[in-house]
């Protein structure tokens, strides 16, 4: 079975710019949550989403945002990119949304914001 | 509010040395599953284990280890005769009741094993 993938892999943007990450979760995976780690904060939990719908939400301003597409795809957004967002972004997949299914990784996507 | 404390931050041993991981949490619910993931170079978080706060029975797997103590609020990971490809970042993550998939993690401890 494949893994949880995310695109792209590497993105360098500048300030006041937006991006958009894409993560496609294990097959029969109906959940997917996004984690931003960096050295200072560590992981930290940004949303969940489940069927379509935004089940659960971390303490980031709203410049962060995100989507899950009928397929269980899910994209996060970033607006207005700050220097402090350069990060690694991880996206999990799992069965469902009940806290305790394991959740598995992507190999994530590093944004360096310039 | 829940917390993962991981007061380990480095550990260097030998390789084949015994090597003990901490892991604290804090919860107010009665309710909750601890995680152990593995984080190598790469980046990519790899599941370890997975425990219900209803099940206080260690688990071994290989080389691998858990001690979960709910009197101490203690969820240590221990690996037996290290490896070198043991080396990366190991973290212990707590999902709380009604939370859905939030996980909340430690800081992680980054375990070296030289040969």
């Amino acid at each position: 079975k494949a893994g949880v993938t995310q695109t792209p892999r590497y993105l360098i943007k500048t300030r006041g710019q937006q991006v958009t990450l894409s993560c496609s979760p294990i097959s029969g995976h109906r959940s997917v949550s996004w984690y931003q780690q960096t050295p200072g904060q560590g992981l930290q939990f940004l949303f969940e989403y489940f069927s379509e719908t935004q089940r659960n939400k971390g303490n980031f301003p709203g410049r962060f945002s995100g989507r899950q597409f009928s397929n269980s795809r899910s994209e996060m957004n970033v607006s207005t990119l700050e220097l402090g967002d350069s990060a690694l972004y991880l996206c999990a997949s799992s069965l469902g949304p009940q806290e305790g299914d394991g959740q598995y990784f992507g190999p994530g996507t590093r944004l360096t914001v310039l | 509010a829940q917390k993962v404390t991981q007061a380990q931050t480095e550990i260097s041993v030998v390789e084949k040395e015994d090597v003990t991981l901490d892991c604290v949490y804090e919860t107010r619910d009665t309710t909750y599953y601890l995680f152990w993931y593995k984080q190598p170079p790469s980046g990519e978080l790899v599941f370890l284990i997975r425990r219900n706060s209803f099940d206080e029975q260690n688990e071994i797997s290989g080389r691998y280890s858990w001690n979960f103590q709910k009197s101490t609020s203690s969820f240590n990971f221990t690996i037996t005769a290290s490896q070198v490809v043991d080396s990366a970042v190991y973290f212990c993550a707590l999902s709380a009741y009604n939370q859905g998939g939030k996980l909340i993690f430690g800081q992680g401890t980054e375990l070296s094993v030289k040969p």
